[in-house]
């Protein structure tokens, strides 16, 4: 049983370009969340997604959007890239619990 | 709101030695606690978790942790280290929406260095 699944594992962008990171969420899991790890620091919550719709949102601009599929999979959208947005970015699911997290996208913003 | 307080950044014991990580949480209701341990370049793996009832919670890799409401306090033990748990570790505290895990809101984090 596969669990959290992210791609890609590493990226490179340039400031201003729109990124867009993928997330399968573990089999029989439908909430989504995503995470945004700053090196040194623990995570910070981004957003949920259930249902498709946008359940909850943290403390991030509107260039942080995303989007869920009716297969549960996830897309982090991220526009006007700054040197700030280089991070590990997480991806987790749940069902009827707790969160499974993937190993993340690490994104490099030069 | 809710926070959760890591007050060692860095820990470093010798192997066999035993281990407390702490933390201590800020939250309005009861908590769900948690704590993960994160190898370099990894994502999390949870270690353990406590919803209610014994306070006492064990998890994986011989890991335990005991809740306190007095004192606001998880934090993490282990009676003997080995190198192989040299690693992050986040504590964590959150909820449960409508039976769906809420969001989670981490500790900074403490790195565990392992002495041979």
């Amino acid at each position: 049983d596969a669990g959290v699944t992210q791609s890609p594992t590493h990226l490179i962008k340039t400031r201003g370009q729109q990124v867009t990171l993928r997330c399968s969420p573990k089999s029989g899991h439908d909430t989504v969340s995503w995470y945004q790890q700053a090196l040194g620091q623990g995570p910070q919550f981004i957003f949920q997604y259930y249902e498709e719709e946008e359940r909850q949102r943290g403390n991030f601009p509107d260039r942080f959007s995303g989007h869920q599929f009716p297969n549960y999979s996830s897309e982090l959208n991220v526009n006007a890239l700054l040197l700030g947005d280089s991070a590990l970015y997480l991806c987790a699911s749940s069902g009827q619990g707790w969160d499974t997290f993937g190993s993340g996208t690490r994104l490099t913003v030069v | 709101a809710q926070s959760v307080t890591q007050p060692d950044i860095h820990i470093t014991v010798s192997e066999g030695a035993s281990l407390e990580l702490r933390c201590n949480y800020s939250y309005g209701a009861t908590p769900y606690l948690f704590w993960y341990v994160q190898s370099p370049g990894q994502g999390l793996q949870l270690l353990l978790k406590y919803f209610s009832g014994d306070t006492l919670v064990q998890g994986i890799k011989g890991f335990e942790a005991e809740f306190k409401r007095s004192q606001s306090s998880f934090n993490l033990r282990k009676p003997s280290v080995h190198w192989s748990d040299a690693a992050e570790y986040f504590c964590a505290v959150g909820a449960l929406n409508t039976g769906t895990a809420s969001k989670l809101t981490f500790g900074t984090g403490t790195r565990l260095q392992v002495t041979l």
